[in-house]
């Protein structure tokens, strides 16, 4: 049982790149979730699902695309890197919604230069 | 998931005694509220939740405290550990689906 498991663990992006952050849990989770936390910040919210084939946008989801494919995956899609993207981004999942006792992956450190 | 911040609060403990870490959230039909533990290049770590309807809840070591009139929660550890160093994080429930965290406090436990 891996848990929550995000790749790349580290990533640098030039202005206008784009690219796919991974995301998957073998846990049978619904309810997934991306963040990202900058210096001096807590977890902001960018998108999040409650099940295969639905997604939401969370607080600052401008920037980001999600799709749920399945139930173990839910990919974070960066469609044209800025540099205020510069971040490190978390997945989570839980049983339920509100994040309940929401497991997190090990991040991944994206600097977009 | 290095979650150092230049501007975070830090609270220094000795080895044993007791920590208290503060929390203010900000909104009053918040419902469900969690604090996390994040350590150096980890994801944050479930330590204990609460909902709105109690006003104390208890785990191994750490308890919970919750005033609803003030809008303020608390972690409370007990006989604080060096592996307790992290930084800890509040987070309210007050939208069904949306966590919002707070800006979090560090932990450090002197031997």
């Amino acid at each position: 049982n891996a848990g929550v498991t995000q790749t790349p663990k580290f990533q640098v992006l030039k202005t206008g790149q784009s690219m796919t952050l991974q995301c998957a849990q073998d846990m049978n989770h619904e309810y997934m979730s991306w963040y990202r936390q900058d210096p001096g910040m807590g977890l902001r919210l960018i998108h999040y699902s409650v099940g295969a084939g639905i997604t939401d946008q969370g607080e600052v989801p401008n920037g980001y695309n999600v799709s749920r494919s399945t139930t173990e995956d839910f990919p974070l899609r960066l469609l044209s890197a800025a540099p205020s993207q510069t971040s490190v981004y978390f997945c989570a999942s839980s049983y339920v919604q509100g994040n309940a006792e929401a497991f997190f992956g090990q991040g991944t450190r994206l600097t977009v230069v | 998931g290095e979650s150092v911040g230049l501007h975070l609060p830090t609270l220094s403990v000795q080895e044993g005694d007791n920590s208290i870490i503060n929390c203010a959230y900000s909104n009053s039909a918040s419902d469900y509220f969690i604090w996390y533990k994040q350590e150096s290049g980890k994801g944050p770590q479930f330590i204990i939740d609460i909902r709105s309807n109690m006003d104390k809840r208890q785990g191994q070591r750490v308890t919970v405290l919750l005033n609803k009139t003030v809008k303020h929660l608390s972690l409370q550890i007990a006989a604080t550990q060096p592996g307790d160093s992290a930084v800890y994080f509040c987070a309210e429930n007050n939208a069904g689906n949306m966590l919002t965290f707070g800006g979090g406090t560090r932990l450090m436990v002197k031997p």
